[in-house]
């Protein structure tokens, strides 16, 4: 069965840290993959597309290790506002594909 | 710009009575549709999507069934809910399979 796996946490860590966040995959053939945020009884937001080159959009980086099955996330300078459940998304299916959802991480950060 | 609108926010029916969702996108043609689920405490379950007018593909048999008869129209609908059709309901679109899934605000159902 393909699956995503993460770590469903709560990671708690205080305003400033750095928190990364990991996910497998199962499926060798993928081609797509996301990370997603969900707030609290809301609907999830595409936070960003992880590159196989790794990419980073402010204080977020995403990195892609094909070889092992791997996508990490990183946040750096953690605010009280990144508290939320953050989501690894992967494109699993072969011939028409869609998107499987890991059942999230979720992020508490503190004063 | 794209826009996705869902409907009812908030629901609470009896078990037994009929369901019905809705989903509407505006700012595109031929998007793909999906309805997801998401049980309390666990992750987002696919439950049906569409490519096209008329196209339903079914990802986990139970009570519950879609249509999409207009092409940015997607409608969810059961004629008799089980207590365990209970979640969080999200309809999403996309415009193909490499892009990420744009949800709407989601449907709270409890059945009571």
């Amino acid at each position: 069965r393909k699956e995503v796996e993460q770590d469903p946490g709560p990671f708690n860590v205080p305003e400033g840290a750095t928190v990364a966040f990991n996910c497998t995959y199962s499926n060798s053939a993928s081609q797509s993959f996301f990370w997603y945020r969900q707030d609290c009884r809301k609907e999830p937001k595409l936070l960003m597309s992880v590159y196989s080159s790794g990419n980073e959009d402010g204080r977020f980086t995403a990195q892609l290790n094909r070889a092992s099955q791997y996508i990490s996330l990183l946040i750096r300078d953690s605010k009280l506002s990144d508290s939320a459940t953050y989501l690894c998304v992967v494109n699993e299916r072969s011939g028409y594909s869609t998107l499987t959802f890991g059942k999230g991480t979720m992020l508490l950060v503190s004063p | 710009s794209q826009t996705i609108h869902q409907w009812p926010a908030t629901l609470v029916q009896p078990v037994g009575s009929p369901l019905s969702l809705e989903c509407t996108v505006e700012g595109t043609s031929n998007p793909n549709l999906y309805w997801y689920r998401q049980a309390a405490g666990r992750g987002l379950q696919l439950l049906f999507y569409s490519v096209g007018i008329g196209q339903i593909s079914s990802e986990v048999p139970q009570n519950l069934s879609a249509s999409r008869p207009q092409d940015r129209q997607f409608i969810l609908s059961s004629k008799k809910l089980l207590l365990s059709d209970s979640g969080f309901y999200l309809c999403a679109w996309s415009e193909g399979n490499t892009y990420g899934y744009t949800f709407g605000s989601g449907t709270r159902l409890t059945v009571v």
